[in-house]
């Protein structure tokens, strides 16, 4: 079990990138082969945005194709998110987790798009 | 894509009761890839269930899982106060990874 804890900017503007990242703490992110965003606007579902492993390689939701990069540090122990081109629509709060059935998850980041 | 459709939207019943939740698959779920979680207000989703029936570690035994294919029940044989909360179910076995749209377990 780790704990995992995203940070980034809570605003975002129209048609700019969100860029978010996970810190993997409590243990190596090799612990792990993969490392997942997944979404939740206010009062709605969850979504899965994407998934990256520990030594790159990348799933990721065809909703999200298009607009959606991730990276991996492995000197940091940490993984991140970038997201293109947004809009109020991507209003959300995003979480980070682990593993094939996402054992574990961070605390989430309320990111709000608007000018 | 594989489509989750949980069932019923909103459960509601009283502390001590049997809950039972149940999500349906658009297509079979290879490998039993079938996981539970439950969400309280303003916290992060937390692992219930996953392989279908298998309990995540700390979980307690009154929550169990069952099916295979295209239907799968949660079950919570008593509940507790801190049981009521949103549920959703998840499958894992194809990319994208999907989500059903969650049941709300409520107090009567």
């Amino acid at each position: 079990q780790v704990q995992l804890q995203e940070s980034g900017p809570g605003l975002v503007r129209p048609s700019e990138t969100l860029s978010l990242t996970c810190a993997v703490s409590g243990g190596s992110i090799r612990s792990s082969d993969w490392w997942s965003w997944v979404r939740q606007p206010p009062g709605k579902g969850l979504e899965w945005i994407g998934e990256i492993s520990y030594s790159g390689g990348t799933n990721f939701n065809p909703s999200f194709k298009s607009r959606v990069s991730m990276s991996v540090d492995r000197s940091k122990n940490q993984f991140s998110l970038k997201l293109t081109s947004v809009t109020a629509a991507d209003t959300a709060v995003f979480y980070c987790a682990s593993g094939e059935y996402f054992a574990d998850w961070g605390q989430g980041t309320l990111v709000t798009v608007s000018s | 894509e594989i489509v989750l459709t949980q069932s019923p939207g909103t459960l509601s019943l009283s502390p001590g009761e049997r809950a039972t939740l149940s999500c349906r698959a658009s297509q079979s779920v290879r490998g039993s890839s079938l996981a539970w979680f439950h969400q309280q207000a303003g916290q992060a989703p937390r692992l219930l269930i996953y392989g279908a029936s298998s309990r995540a570690t700390g979980i307690p035994d009154r929550f169990s899982g069952s099916g295979s294919g295209t239907d799968f029940t949660l079950t919570i044989s008593r509940l507790e106060p801190e049981d009521f909360a949103v549920y959703y179910c998840q499958q894992y076995s194809s990319s994208p990874v999907t989500f059903g749209q969650g049941t709300r377990l409520e107090i009567k």
